[in-house]
């Protein structure tokens, strides 16, 4: 059974600060890593895609990908109210499904 | 980001209906649509895989039967809820695979979703 593990949360950060989101996964072929945001009602907003050890800088956004420790993460700097939502990490072979995690609940505090 | 359109983004219909859910890519020609159904508070769950011009892969759980996939054209897919009962009221959205990105990614752009109510 492929997994996508995440913590549910909630995450509690002041604004400004830095948001640090974690995924790990159990299939080690898995080869493209995506965290999506999902707005209360709304469908998932693509952030980030990693494919490559390493990290993955865009505006606040950082992904960091370790596929030796199965373990992808998401960094938001400064982070701000508008960042409250909740954050789906998803993983998947070339071709295949999109597994998701159960995401993570970040909420951030003004 | 590549454009997914859904409709209808809301319905309320009786128990016993049939209710059909259209999803779109609208720049862009998808070969591969997902569905998914979200119960509130949880995750994303995966119903069906849809190759336009072959019959959907559904996952395991879900029945073929009651959800009927089409995938006719390379930028529509529908999902079409047969005999709706109130356990199927959920959030069902879609998801298309962009391939302009290359056969190494799998970049996938969701619908806005259609919540489906049964009474």
């Amino acid at each position: 059974q492929k997994e996508v593990e995440q913590n549910s949360g909630p995450l509690s950060v002041p604004e400004g600060a830095i948001a640090s989101l974690n995924c790990t996964y159990s299939d080690r072929g898995s080869q493209s890593f995506f965290w999506y945001r999902q707005y209360s009602g709304k469908s998932p907003e693509l952030i980030m895609f990693i494919y490559s050890n390493g990290d993955k800088e865009d505006g606040r956004f950082t992904a960091q990908l370790n596929k030796a420790s199965q373990y992808v993460s998401l960094l938001i700097r400064d982070s701000q109210p508008s960042d409250s939502a909740t954050y789906l990490c998803a993983v998947n072979q070339a071709g295949t499904a999109l597994i998701f995690g159960k995401g993570t609940t970040l909420s951030v505090s003004s | 980001g590549a454009v997914v359109s859904q409709h209808p983004s809301w319905v309320i219909c009786k128990s016993g209906t049939s209710v059909k859910i259209e999803c779109r890519s609208l720049d862009f020609q998808a070969t591969t649509m997902f569905w998914y159904r979200q119960f509130p508070k949880q995750s994303l769950m995966l119903m069906a895989t849809s190759n336009e011009g072959s019959k959907a892969t559904y996952e395991q759980g879900v029945e073929k039967d009651k959800f009927l996939i089409n995938h006719a054209s390379l930028t529509l897919s529908t999902l079409t809820v047969t005999s709706a009962h109130p356990e199927d009221s959920s959030f069902y959205i879609c998801s298309a695979r962009d391939p302009r990105r290359g056969p190494h990614t799998d970049t996938q752009y969701f619908g806005p979703g259609t919540r489906l109510t049964v009474l």
